[in-house]
C-alpha cells in the first residue's frame, strides 16, 4: 500500500541486541508513523515524523528510537532489546494533514 | 480526540449489507471520522473518512448523523474477504497528531 516496504518482515532477536527496523517509502508522503500491535492493546503509536529530521515521540517510545534522514526512509532502533518489546511493527505514512493513513504489512519481531 | 465506542463483534450473512455503527458522542466540529480495517496478520487498511457529509467510495458508504454524534460504515455486499476487524477512529488533522486506534469490531461474514 501506497509503496511501503517494512525490512525484515520476520527477525528473531536476543535480549540485549540492538535492532534496527528500517520503513521505506516511495510516495514522497510527509508523514511516517512507527506502531507496535500486541493483543488486547491494539495498534500503539511509537514514534512519528513529520519531515526529514523531525520526529517525535508516541504513546510507548520507552526503549526506542527513531531517525529520518531523508524523505523516504524511517528507522526504528531497539538499542538493548527486551521480552517485551516483542511484537508485530507496522509503518505508516500520510502524505498531508488530514489524509488517511497508508499502513506497510508489518515486522514481526521476536525477543528471546 | 473524541472517545469512540464500537460493538466488539458482529456477524453477516455473505451477499447482504453489514452495517457497522460507531459512538462518537463527544466529537468535535473539527473532528473526522476514519474507518480502517485489518485483515488477519495484515496492515490496516484505510476505507473512508468524512467530516459532515455521508461519504461513498468503491468500497463502502459512511454516513455519519446530522449531530455528528455516531456513524455508520455499510459494506453493501459483504463477502468472505471483508472478515476483519473494523476501526473507528475520530481524529483532528495535524502534523503531530496520529490516529488511536481503539479495539474496533470484529466483523465475520458467514456462507
Amino acid at each position: 500500500d501506497a509503496g511501503i516496504t517494512q525490512s525484515p518482515r520476520h527477525k528473531v532477536t536476543e535480549t540485549g541486541t540492538p535492532v534496527t527496523l528500517r520503513c521505506h517509502q516511495t510516495e514522497n508522503h510527509r508523514y511516517m508513523y512507527w506502531y507496535r500491535q500486541d493483543p488486547g492493546h491494539g495498534l500503539r503509536l511509537i514514534h512519528y515524523s513529520y519531515g526529514v529530521k523531525d520526529t517525535d515521540k508516541g504513546e510507548v517510545s520507552d526503549g526506542y528510537s527513531v531517525s529520518r534522514s531523508k524523505t523516504e526512509d524511517f528507522l526504528l532502533t531497539l538499542e538493548s532489546a527486551t521480552s517485551s518489546q516483542t511484537s508485530v511493527y507496522f509503518c505508516a505514512t500520510r502524505d498531508s494533514e488530514g489524509s488517511p493513513l497508508h499502513f506497510g504489512n508489518g515486522t514481526r519481531l521476536t525477543v528471546t | 480526540d473524541a472517545k469512540t465506542t464500537q460493538p466488539p463483534s458482529m456477524d453477516c450473512a455473505e451477499g447482504r449489507a453489514a452495517n457497522l455503527p460507531c459512538n462518537h458522542s463527544t466529537i468535535s466540529g473539527n473532528e473526522y471520522v476514519y474507518w480502517y480495517r485489518q485483515i488477519h496478520s495484515q496492515g490496516p487498511q484505510y476505507i473512508i473518512h468524512g467530516l459532515k457529509n455521508n461519504e461513498t467510495n468503491e468500497m463502502a458508504s459512511l454516513i455519519i448523523t446530522e449531530d455528528r454524534k455516531s456513524s455508520t460504515l455499510i459494506l453493501p455486499h459483504a463477502t468472505l474477504r471483508d472478515t476483519a476487524v473494523y476501526y473507528c477512529i475520530v481524529r483532528v488533522g495535524g502534523s503531530q497528531g496520529n490516529l488511536i486506534f481503539g479495539k474496533g469490531t470484529k466483523l465475520s461474514v458467514k456462507p
